[in-house]
């Protein structure tokens, strides 16, 4: 496997469900992000981790929770999420610890989800 | 605050026609500018970047941007397009300074035949 991998690629759940979304760098890389994109809106940055330490935490509801247990994997805990929550969540790494890179991020393919 | 805004949300193109994606910025301190393409079902892929230097940046798949400072613009143009550039263009700023990325709304381009 090469890149940024993200799993699942589709997700469906109730607003009461305990679920994660699991992201996956085989590129090295040394800082790792969770992006929401929803239609027409810009990508929100929710997290960062820059060498396994949180860097960053853009006022997330508290509903989402990162995990970081190395560098190349990255997960996303989700608890209690409403209908709003639904839209596409994207990992992404850099070479660069976080605050030193140049902006280049490496994406991965997304994970739908859908909160019923 | 930094900011970047994408001036056209959908650009209905023929293809080989000439296309203009169009971004302007705002930002108190210098900056680095990036176009990512989205194309459907996939994640974001870095189209070109402009870190220093010259303001004419080239691309992959035969995008170019021009960097104008006193406009705070930087456009994404190519000349010909092919029905596969069909995609979702975002425009991005970082500042200098280590802040985090910055994404527009993003500008889809649908090219036809």
């Amino acid at each position: 496997e090469t890149g940024v991998t993200q799993t699942p690629r589709h997700l469906v759940m109730g607003m009461t469900n305990k679920k994660s979304l699991k992201c996956e760098q085989h590129l090295g890389h040394n800082a790792m992000y969770w992006y929401k994109q929803s239609a027409k809106k810009p990508l929100e940055l929710m997290f960062v981790y820059s060498l396994e330490e949180r860097v960053e935490n853009n006022s997330v509801p508290s509903r989402f929770s990162p995990e970081c247990p190395n560098s190349s994997h990255l997960f996303l805990h989700l608890h209690t999420l409403q209908p709003e929550d639904s839209a596409l969540y994207l990992c992404a790494s850099s070479q660069a610890p976080a605050g030193t890179e140049t902006g280049e991020l490496f994406f991965g393919e997304g994970s739908r989800l859908t909160v019923l | 605050a930094q900011s970047v805004t994408q001036l056209d949300s959908q650009v209905p193109v023929f293809e080989e026609a000439p296309v203009e994606l169009r971004c302007n910025y705002s930002s108190s301190v210098s900056v680095y500018l990036f176009w990512y393409v989205q194309y459907p079902n996939q994640g974001l892929q870095l189209l070109l970047k402009y870190l220093s230097g010259s303001t004419l940046v080239k691309g992959i798949n035969g995008f170019e941007a021009e960097f104008n400072k006193s406009q705070t613009s930087f456009h994404l143009r190519k000349p010909s397009v092919h029905i596969s550039d069909t995609a979702e263009y975002f425009c991005a700023l970082k500042g200098q300074a280590g802040t985090a990325l910055i994404f527009g709304k993003g500008t889809t381009l649908s090219v036809s035949s």
